[in-house]
């Protein structure tokens, strides 16, 4: 069983398009993350959750939107895609807030917006 | 605000060589230390963290690295790397108290084994 899943695996849009991207976790954790990963491979924390609630919000322009519906769940909406949202978006969890918890990635869904 | 080096960008070697890549960090407190690597088209897996205790920690494949605090390095060491070693490879430091978790990221070296 995946531990931390996303979908869809690939995602290609048109700009000003609206998208979503599901994350999921079966791992019982409290604590869910989204990381963007650019065409460098440089990866940088967008956002985190702790029991449904933000903890970690990275400056991140607001078109992005994420949204934890239960623990198990942390989803990211963008609205009005331009070309510099291509990247590949990571999920993660761990099991809460505290030292040296692994965090647990899930495989990467690859957004490419023409 | 914490930040992470990793001086090599691109490594080559040859099968059986030594490995050691380095990483540096920037954090006036406490910290936690991680290795993630990324395999071609997957996911990013850890090979190892640091949190307390012992400097020199020992991870899976074969992997280990030492924390020196002194140096603000947590470097990743393997004595003889294997072709399926050629990945991308990313140092991470935590804070250890608050923060939210937030794991900062180097910029991955990408290692090459030859055969």
């Amino acid at each position: 069983d995946t531990a931390v899943s996303q979908t869809p695996k690939y995602l290609v849009t048109q700009m000003g398009n609206d998208k979503s991207i599901k994350c999921e976790q079966n791992l019982g954790h409290d604590t869910m993350y989204w990381y963007k990963q650019d065409s460098k491979k440089f990866l940088k924390i967008m956002f985190s959750y702790n029991n449904k609630e933000l903890i970690i919000n990275e400056t991140v322009p607001n078109r992005f939107s994420p949204k934890s519906p239960d623990k198990a769940h942390l989803n990211l909406h963008i609205n009005s895609l331009e070309l510099g949202d291509s990247a590949v978006y990571f999920c993660a969890s761990s099991p809460g807030l505290g030292m040296g918890n692994e965090q647990f990635f899930g495989p990467g869904t690859r957004l490419t917006v023409l | 605000a914490q930040s992470v080096s990793q001086h090599n960008h691109h490594v080559i070697l040859s099968e059986a060589a030594s490995l050691e890549l380095g990483c540096n960090y920037s954090y006036g407190g406490t910290v936690n230390l991680f290795w993630y690597v990324q395999y071609p088209g997957q996911h990013l897996q850890l090979l190892l963290k640091y949190f307390s205790g012992d400097p020199l920690v020992k991870g899976i494949k074969g992997f280990e690295a030492e924390f020196i605090k002194s140096k603000f390095s947590f470097n990743l060491r393997k004595p003889s790397v294997q072709w399926s070693d050629t990945a991308e490879y990313f140092c991470a430091v935590m804070p250890g108290a608050g923060g939210g978790n937030k794991l900062t990221f180097g910029t991955g070296t990408q290692l090459k084994v030859e055969l």
